[in-house]
């Protein structure tokens, strides 16, 4: 089982500033195999990225993701207030199981 | 527009056994790989099962495997989840989750509005 650990735990940025978020994998997510998340409080978690660089339908601009191998990251490069949130990752180069990170919290 | 209900959640004793359901409409349904993801409170999701397009392939995380049964109704866009023998540790949001794929679980481009599972004396 492929474990994702996520940093940092809480991310302390102001609106306009860029997040970078770090998503690391104990062995080699084949393919690139790895999706983002993003989480607002009481509601489902909303798909950003998959293939670890390609932003699903929808999704702004400002949003990008990158990485290989064990090593990946998700950049906002604006952010907005709406995009304060808790962000995972999730892995699906070697399934099952299908494994998530423990998240990064981004706040005000 | 993608839609997924999911129902069935409540209050059980340690255990004890509930039937989960998800409704889906909106898409074609058997072309989708579909998973269960539940919740805990504070805590990260956690992946617990998938189940193929067809119906013929599950998968189960080992926290699980045994206890769960994972379902589909290709002719009623319907999915299920049979919990048996619910521990405290089971407590979380389940969610039904619609794969990009057909087949073994990738990632999950829709997801329903959960529902709570509270295992309790």
């Amino acid at each position: 089982e492929i474990v994702l650990t996520q940093s940092p735990g809480t991310l302390s940025l102001s609106p306009g500033e860029r997040a970078t978020l770090s998503c690391g994998a104990s062995q080699s997510v084949s393919s690139n195999f790895l999706a983002w998340y993003q989480q607002k409080p009481g509601q489902a978690p909303r798909l950003l990225i998959y293939g670890a660089s390609y932003r699903a339908t929808g999704i702004p601009d400002r949003f990008s993701g990158s990485g290989s191998g064990t090593d990946f990251t998700l950049t906002i490069s604006r952010l907005e207030p709406e995009d304060f949130a808790v962000y995972y990752c999730q892995q699906y180069g070697s399934s099952p199981p299908l494994t998530f990170g423990g998240g990064t919290k981004v706040e005000i | 527009e993608v839609q997924l209900l999911e129902s069935g959640g409540g209050l059980v004793q340690p255990g004890g056994s509930l039937r989960l359901s998800c409704a889906a409409s909106g898409f074609t349904f058997s072309s989708s790989a579909m998973s269960w993801v539940r919740q805990a409170p504070g805590k990260g999701p956690e992946w617990i099962s998938v189940i193929s397009g067809s119906g013929g392939i599950t998968y189960y995380a080992d926290s699980v495997k045994g206890r769960f049964t994972i379902s589909r109704d290709n002719s009623k866009n319907t999915l299920s989840l049979q919990m048996n023998s619910l521990r405290a540790e089971d407590t979380a949001v389940y969610y039904c989750a619609k794969d990009v794929s057909r087949g073994r679980g990738t990632y999950f481009d829709y997801w329903g509005q959960g529902t709570l599972v509270t295992v309790s004396s």
